[in-house]
Protein backbone atom coordinates (compact mmCIF):
# COMPACT_ATOMS: atom_id res chain seq x y z
CA UNK A 1 0.00 0.00 0.00
CA UNK A 2 1.00 3.67 -0.54
CA UNK A 3 2.04 5.15 2.69
CA UNK A 4 1.14 9.03 2.73
CA UNK A 5 3.15 10.78 5.44
CA UNK A 6 2.71 14.02 6.04
CA UNK A 7 4.22 17.06 8.44
CA UNK A 8 4.15 18.06 10.81
CA UNK A 9 1.58 16.38 12.89
CA UNK A 10 0.40 19.78 14.58
CA UNK A 11 1.15 23.79 12.94
CA UNK A 12 0.28 26.72 15.21
CA UNK A 13 -0.13 29.92 12.52
CA UNK A 14 -1.39 33.56 13.82
CA UNK A 15 -4.46 34.96 12.30
CA UNK A 16 -3.21 36.54 8.51
CA UNK A 17 -0.02 34.17 8.56
CA UNK A 18 0.99 32.29 6.44
CA UNK A 19 2.14 28.12 6.62
CA UNK A 20 2.23 25.18 4.41
CA UNK A 21 2.02 21.52 5.46
CA UNK A 22 4.05 18.54 3.33
CA UNK A 23 2.82 15.53 1.94
CA UNK A 24 5.21 12.55 0.58
CA UNK A 25 4.23 9.49 -0.79
CA UNK A 26 5.86 5.98 -0.51
CA UNK A 27 6.00 5.74 -4.46
CA UNK A 28 5.21 7.80 -7.10
CA UNK A 29 1.26 9.07 -7.82
CA UNK A 30 1.85 9.61 -11.09
CA UNK A 31 -0.65 7.33 -12.65
CA UNK A 32 -0.50 5.75 -16.41
CA UNK A 33 -3.07 7.77 -17.62
CA UNK A 34 -0.61 10.95 -16.72
CA UNK A 35 -2.89 12.37 -14.22
CA UNK A 36 -1.65 12.56 -10.34
CA UNK A 37 -4.72 11.61 -8.19
CA UNK A 38 -3.14 14.01 -5.04
CA UNK A 39 -5.91 15.67 -3.08
CA UNK A 40 -6.18 17.84 -0.43
CA UNK A 41 -9.26 17.63 2.50
CA UNK A 42 -9.90 19.78 5.68
CA UNK A 43 -11.67 18.85 8.23
CA UNK A 44 -13.20 21.14 10.76
CA UNK A 45 -13.97 20.78 13.97
CA UNK A 46 -17.21 18.85 14.43
CA UNK A 47 -17.53 18.73 10.45
CA UNK A 48 -17.01 16.12 8.21
CA UNK A 49 -14.41 16.82 5.66
CA UNK A 50 -14.24 18.98 2.42
CA UNK A 51 -12.35 19.05 -0.52
CA UNK A 52 -9.52 21.58 -1.04
CA UNK A 53 -7.34 20.65 -3.42
CA UNK A 54 -7.65 18.29 -6.45
CA UNK A 55 -5.20 16.60 -8.99
CA UNK A 56 -1.78 18.43 -6.88
CA UNK A 57 -3.23 21.88 -7.61
CA UNK A 58 -6.33 22.66 -8.78
CA UNK A 59 -8.80 24.25 -6.36
CA UNK A 60 -12.21 22.67 -5.88
CA UNK A 61 -15.59 25.35 -6.59
CA UNK A 62 -15.87 27.40 -3.53
CA UNK A 63 -12.05 26.94 -2.18
CA UNK A 64 -10.92 30.80 -1.63
CA UNK A 65 -7.35 31.66 -3.43
CA UNK A 66 -5.85 31.53 -0.14
CA UNK A 67 -5.20 27.80 -0.88
CA UNK A 68 -2.83 26.67 -3.35
CA UNK A 69 -1.32 23.22 -3.54
CA UNK A 70 1.87 22.28 -5.62
CA UNK A 71 4.13 19.41 -6.32
CA UNK A 72 4.91 16.28 -8.31
CA UNK A 73 5.57 12.73 -8.37
CA UNK A 74 6.10 11.77 -4.54
CA UNK A 75 6.49 15.23 -2.90
CA UNK A 76 3.72 17.77 -2.01
CA UNK A 77 2.85 20.75 -0.19
CA UNK A 78 -0.18 22.48 0.19
CA UNK A 79 -0.09 26.43 1.34
CA UNK A 80 -2.33 28.23 3.33
CA UNK A 81 -1.86 32.60 3.14
CA UNK A 82 -3.95 34.81 4.76
CA UNK A 83 -5.11 32.69 7.94
CA UNK A 84 -8.56 33.06 8.80
CA UNK A 85 -10.41 31.63 12.09
CA UNK A 86 -12.29 28.80 9.29
CA UNK A 87 -9.12 27.30 8.08
CA UNK A 88 -8.34 25.66 11.49
CA UNK A 89 -9.40 21.90 11.73
CA UNK A 90 -7.07 18.78 10.95
CA UNK A 91 -5.56 18.74 6.93
CA UNK A 92 -5.43 15.14 5.06
CA UNK A 93 -3.73 14.42 1.90
CA UNK A 94 -5.12 11.49 -0.39
CA UNK A 95 -3.90 9.43 -2.91
CA UNK A 96 -6.41 7.87 -5.52
CA UNK A 97 -3.41 6.88 -8.20
CA UNK A 98 -3.15 3.21 -6.65
CA UNK A 99 -5.36 0.84 -4.92
CA UNK A 100 -6.02 1.02 -1.88
CA UNK A 101 -6.42 4.48 -2.02
CA UNK A 102 -4.97 6.25 0.92
CA UNK A 103 -5.07 8.83 3.41
CA UNK A 104 -2.01 10.86 5.11
CA UNK A 105 -2.49 11.12 9.08
CA UNK A 106 -3.28 14.07 9.17
CA UNK A 107 -2.09 17.85 10.20
CA UNK A 108 -3.83 19.92 12.87
CA UNK A 109 -3.78 23.58 12.17
CA UNK A 110 -4.23 25.61 15.68
CA UNK A 111 -4.36 29.17 16.28
CA UNK A 112 -0.37 30.52 17.64
CA UNK B 1 -27.06 21.31 -3.83
CA UNK B 2 -25.32 17.94 -2.96
CA UNK B 3 -26.89 16.20 -0.29
CA UNK B 4 -25.51 13.27 0.73
CA UNK B 5 -27.41 11.53 3.87
CA UNK B 6 -26.63 8.54 5.45
CA UNK B 7 -28.41 6.15 7.94
CA UNK B 8 -28.25 3.01 9.54
CA UNK B 9 -25.81 3.08 12.13
CA UNK B 10 -25.98 2.11 15.53
CA UNK B 11 -24.51 -0.57 18.20
CA UNK B 12 -23.92 -3.82 16.99
CA UNK B 13 -22.43 -7.33 18.38
CA UNK B 14 -18.76 -8.56 16.80
CA UNK B 15 -19.74 -11.18 14.29
CA UNK B 16 -23.38 -9.79 13.39
CA UNK B 17 -24.28 -7.38 10.55
CA UNK B 18 -25.59 -3.93 9.64
CA UNK B 19 -26.41 -2.04 6.37
CA UNK B 20 -25.82 1.20 6.09
CA UNK B 21 -28.02 3.70 3.21
CA UNK B 22 -26.88 6.95 1.96
CA UNK B 23 -29.84 8.94 0.15
CA UNK B 24 -28.20 11.24 -2.75
CA UNK B 25 -29.89 14.50 -4.08
CA UNK B 26 -29.03 17.22 -5.71
CA UNK B 27 -27.49 15.76 -8.46
CA UNK B 28 -27.52 12.85 -10.99
CA UNK B 29 -26.60 10.55 -9.10
CA UNK B 30 -26.23 7.77 -11.99
CA UNK B 31 -23.48 9.93 -13.72
CA UNK B 32 -20.84 9.53 -10.93
CA UNK B 33 -18.75 7.06 -8.97
CA UNK B 34 -19.95 6.81 -5.18
CA UNK B 35 -17.76 5.29 -2.16
CA UNK B 36 -17.32 4.49 1.35
CA UNK B 37 -14.74 6.55 3.74
CA UNK B 38 -14.60 5.75 7.56
CA UNK B 39 -13.02 7.76 10.49
CA UNK B 40 -12.35 5.66 13.65
CA UNK B 41 -13.26 7.53 16.85
CA UNK B 42 -10.10 10.55 16.95
CA UNK B 43 -8.51 9.01 14.76
CA UNK B 44 -7.79 9.78 10.68
CA UNK B 45 -9.69 8.71 7.41
CA UNK B 46 -10.26 5.28 5.82
CA UNK B 47 -11.04 5.08 2.49
CA UNK B 48 -13.60 1.11 2.81
CA UNK B 49 -15.39 1.21 -1.13
CA UNK B 50 -16.01 2.55 -4.38
CA UNK B 51 -18.85 1.54 -6.62
CA UNK B 52 -19.44 2.51 -10.66
CA UNK B 53 -21.90 4.36 -11.98
CA UNK B 54 -23.41 1.19 -13.54
CA UNK B 55 -22.60 -1.02 -10.03
CA UNK B 56 -20.92 -3.58 -12.16
CA UNK B 57 -17.11 -2.82 -10.69
CA UNK B 58 -16.73 -2.31 -6.83
CA UNK B 59 -13.08 -1.67 -5.19
CA UNK B 60 -12.17 -2.43 -1.82
CA UNK B 61 -9.05 -2.53 0.83
CA UNK B 62 -8.04 -5.57 2.38
CA UNK B 63 -9.10 -4.73 5.66
CA UNK B 64 -13.21 -5.18 4.38
CA UNK B 65 -12.92 -6.96 1.01
CA UNK B 66 -15.40 -10.57 1.53
CA UNK B 67 -16.75 -9.09 4.45
CA UNK B 68 -18.49 -5.77 3.37
CA UNK B 69 -20.57 -4.92 0.00
CA UNK B 70 -21.12 -1.46 -1.56
CA UNK B 71 -24.14 -1.51 -3.95
CA UNK B 72 -25.89 1.17 -5.43
CA UNK B 73 -29.85 1.74 -7.31
CA UNK B 74 -29.66 4.63 -9.38
CA UNK B 75 -33.58 4.27 -9.80
CA UNK B 76 -34.00 5.48 -6.29
CA UNK B 77 -30.57 7.47 -5.78
CA UNK B 78 -29.45 5.51 -3.19
CA UNK B 79 -26.01 3.86 -1.62
CA UNK B 80 -25.53 0.84 0.23
CA UNK B 81 -23.09 -0.73 2.24
CA UNK B 82 -23.59 -4.50 3.55
CA UNK B 83 -21.28 -4.94 6.89
CA UNK B 84 -20.85 -8.28 7.87
CA UNK B 85 -19.03 -10.32 10.10
CA UNK B 86 -17.94 -7.10 12.12
CA UNK B 87 -15.38 -6.56 14.24
CA UNK B 88 -14.32 -4.24 16.74
CA UNK B 89 -12.04 -2.45 14.64
CA UNK B 90 -14.79 -1.65 12.14
CA UNK B 91 -16.25 1.05 14.58
CA UNK B 92 -16.17 4.38 13.09
CA UNK B 93 -17.89 6.96 11.74
CA UNK B 94 -18.96 6.02 7.83
CA UNK B 95 -19.24 8.45 5.53
CA UNK B 96 -20.74 8.57 2.10
CA UNK B 97 -19.03 10.40 -0.72
CA UNK B 98 -19.47 11.19 -4.17
CA UNK B 99 -16.37 10.68 -6.19
CA UNK B 100 -15.34 13.22 -8.62
CA UNK B 101 -11.99 15.45 -9.72
CA UNK B 102 -11.10 12.00 -10.99
CA UNK B 103 -10.98 9.76 -8.09
CA UNK B 104 -11.05 12.46 -5.49
CA UNK B 105 -14.33 12.99 -2.91
CA UNK B 106 -16.12 16.05 -4.05
CA UNK B 107 -19.02 15.53 -1.21
CA UNK B 108 -19.63 14.08 1.53
CA UNK B 109 -22.41 13.19 3.93
CA UNK B 110 -22.51 13.77 7.68
CA UNK B 111 -21.66 10.52 8.36
CA UNK B 112 -23.59 7.83 10.74
CA UNK B 113 -21.89 6.07 13.45
CA UNK B 114 -21.55 2.93 13.54
CA UNK B 115 -20.29 0.87 17.41
CA UNK B 116 -18.92 -2.70 17.61
CA UNK B 117 -19.25 -3.96 20.60
CA UNK B 118 -20.52 -6.77 22.97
Amino acid sequence: DVVMTQTPVSLSVSLGGQTSISCRSSQSLVHSDGNTYLYWYLQKPGQSPQLLIYKVSNRFSGVPDRFSGSGSGTDFTLKISRVEPEDLGVYYCYQGTHYPWTFGGGTKLELK
Amino acid sequence: EVQLVESGGGLVQPGRSLKLSCAASGFTFSNYYMAWVRQAPKKGLEWVATISTSGSRTYYPDSVKGRFTISRDNAKSSLYLQMNSLKSEDTATYYCARVAEGRGFAYWGQGTLVTVSS
